[in-house]
């Protein structure tokens, strides 16, 4: 079991809102910032949000994070085709001296 | 441009050992955390280790499941991050990926492509 949860699956049409949630505790998501990686079939993952809400050059507008409490979550809006990936949510885990990863959300546009 | 190219993987039998090597570029290497992560066959991510910079003496960090097996290390005269993997098991079969972090927390801002470790029992 991972120590972040994540729903294993979420989806929408070209064009809607896509919204993934993170679930922590205290020791993570509750005293550090979280960050999101995506990563494309077949390829390495990329980060995609950091610090929360931050999103390096290069990243679509469209996507988007924040974070309240030990929970964050991740937004697409505007999904579309090439968003087809798996979304990981990530945090310093103060018990685990190391980071701690979300299971992972595959994300379909139908 | 930033680029880190593991090395390293291959098939090897159960309780054998196996090197992998991180060559990075692009960047000051000695001021930045590296670490390793893995994923298994259609699983998710796992952090397997991370070692600090000089500033933070390289100090090391590990995953319960390698502790006690795996080592990371570094030589920032030749921009590389080493992982001695010993007392190799099948479930540590994975790709494993090299990573840069930025800053602090889990900033992981640049991966490698990855390489395939088999362990066959």
């Amino acid at each position: 079991q991972s120590v972040l949860t994540q729903p294993p699956s979420a989806s929408g049409t070209p064009g809607q809102r896509v919204t993934i949630s993170c679930s922590g505790g205290n020791s993570n998501i509750g005293t550090s910032t979280v960050n999101w990686y995506q990563q494309l079939p077949g390829t390495a993952p990329k980060l995609l949000i950091y610090s929360n809400n931050q999103r390096p050059s290069g990243v679509p507008d469209r996507f988007s994070g924040s974070k309240s409490g030990t929970s964050a979550s991740l937004a697409i809006s505007g999904l579309q085709s090439e968003d087809e990936a798996d979304y990981y949510c990530a945090a310093w885990d103060d018990s685990l001296s190391g980071p701690a990863f979300g299971g992972g959300t595959k994300v379909t546009a139908l | 441009e930033v680029q880190l190219v593991e090395s390293g993987g291959g098939l090897v039998q159960s309780g054998r050992s196996l090197r992998l090597s991180c060559i990075a570029s692009g960047f000051t290497f000695g001021d930045h955390a590296m670490a390793w992560f893995r994923q298994a066959p259609g699983t998710g991510l796992e952090w397997v280790a991370l070692i600090r910079n000089r500033a933070y003496s390289g100090t090391t960090e590990y995953a319960a499941s390698v502790k006690g097996r795996f080592t990371i290390s570094r030589d920032d005269s030749k921009s590389i991050a080493y992982l001695q993997m010993n007392s190799l098991k099948t479930e540590d079969t994975a790709i494993y990926y090299c990573t840069r972090r930025d800053g602090f927390a889990a900033k992981f801002d640049y991966w490698g492509q990855g390489t395939l470790v088999t362990v066959s029992s």
